[in-house]
C-alpha cells in the first residue's frame, strides 16, 4: 500500500510569486484534504477535494485554488504569495464512502518560505 | 463552530514511565470523532489512536490510550511504558461526522502538546 507522498519537500518563493504545490492520495483514496500549518501552530483547514470538486473551504482567501486529478491526486496553487503564507502545508487522503467518516492520512509536508 | 484546546504546551517524561496528554473540545455536534496525531520532527503527521462518539468504550493501540469523558467534553491521551520514539508534537483533532447529506470532513486541530521523552 502506498502512503501520502507530496512534492516539493522545501520550495523558497518571493512576495508576489505563484506556487502549486502537489500530492498523491494513498492508494483506494478518493478524497484530498489541504491544510496549512504555521510554525507553532496546529494545521488549519484549507479546503476538501472529492470527485474532482471543492467539497468544502476554511477561512482562506480566493488566491488558494486547487484541483482534484482523475487518479485522485491533487494541487493546491497560491497566487499573489504573502510573507504569511509561510507554512507547511499538509495533504491528507481519505475514503469517503456513503456516510461513513474516514480517517485522514497525512503526507510529509511542503515546507513553503516566501521572502 | 468547533475549539479544540490543549492546555499543555510542553510535557517530558522518564523512559518506561507513563504520561498523558489533555484535549478537551466543545462542540454541539452529537456525532463526531476525535483524534490523536502525532507529529515527530520528520514533520509527518501520524494517526496515533481514533474514537467515536458514539463509542462509550475507550480506544486503546498498544500503549496508548484514551479516557473520553463526552458530558466533559473531555479527551486525553495516555501513554505507558514511554519510549524515546515518543518524543514529538502531539495534537487533539476533531471531525464532525459527515452524515447522509454530504459535505467535507475537515479536522479542527488544537495547537499541540510538544512531549519529550527523556532516557
Amino acid at each position: 500500500e502506498t502512503g501520502v507522498t507530496q512534492s516539493p519537500t522545501h520550495l523558497i518563493k518571493t512576495r508576489g510569486q505563484q506556487v502549486t504545490l502537489r500530492c498523491s492520495s494513498q492508494s483506494g483514496h478518493n478524497t484530498v484534504s489541504w491544510y496549512q500549518q504555521a510554525l507553532g501552530q496546529g494545521p488549519q483547514f484549507i479546503f476538501q477535494y472529492y470527485r474532482e470538486e471543492e467539497n468544502g473551504r476554511g477561512n482562506f482567501p480566493p488566491r488558494f485554488s486547487g484541483l482534484q486529478f482523475p487518479n485522485y491526486s491533487s494541487e493546491l496553487n497560491v497566487n499573489a504569495l504573502e510573507l504569511d503564507d509561510s507554512a507547511l502545508y499538509l495533504c491528507a487522503s481519505s475514503l469517503k464512502w456513503r456516510a461513513s467518516t474516514d480517517t485522514q492520512y497525512f503526507g510529509p509536508g511542503t515546507r513553503l518560505t516566501v521572502l | 463552530a468547533q475549539t479544540v484546546t490543549q492546555s499543555q504546551p510542553e510535557m517530558s517524561v522518564q523512559e518506561a514511565e507513563t504520561v498523558t496528554l489533555s484535549c478537551t473540545y466543545d462542540t454541539s455536534e452529537s456525532n463526531y470523532y476525535l483524534f490523536w496525531y502525532k507529529q515527530p520532527p520528520s514533520r509527518q503527521m501520524i494517526l496515533v489512536i481514533r474514537q467515536e462518539a458514539y463509542k462509550q468504550q475507550n480506544a486503546t493501540e498498544n500503549r496508548f490510550s484514551v479516557n473520553f469523558q463526552k458530558a466533559a467534553k473531555s479527551f486525553s491521551l495516555k501513554i505507558s511504558d514511554s519510549q524515546l520514539g515518543d518524543t514529538a508534537m502531539y495534537f487533539c483533532a476533531f471531525m464532525k461526522q459527515r452524515g447522509t447529506q454530504g459535505g467535507s470532513e475537515k479536522l479542527v486541530f488544537g495547537k499541540g502538546t510538544k512531549l519529550t521523552v527523556n532516557p
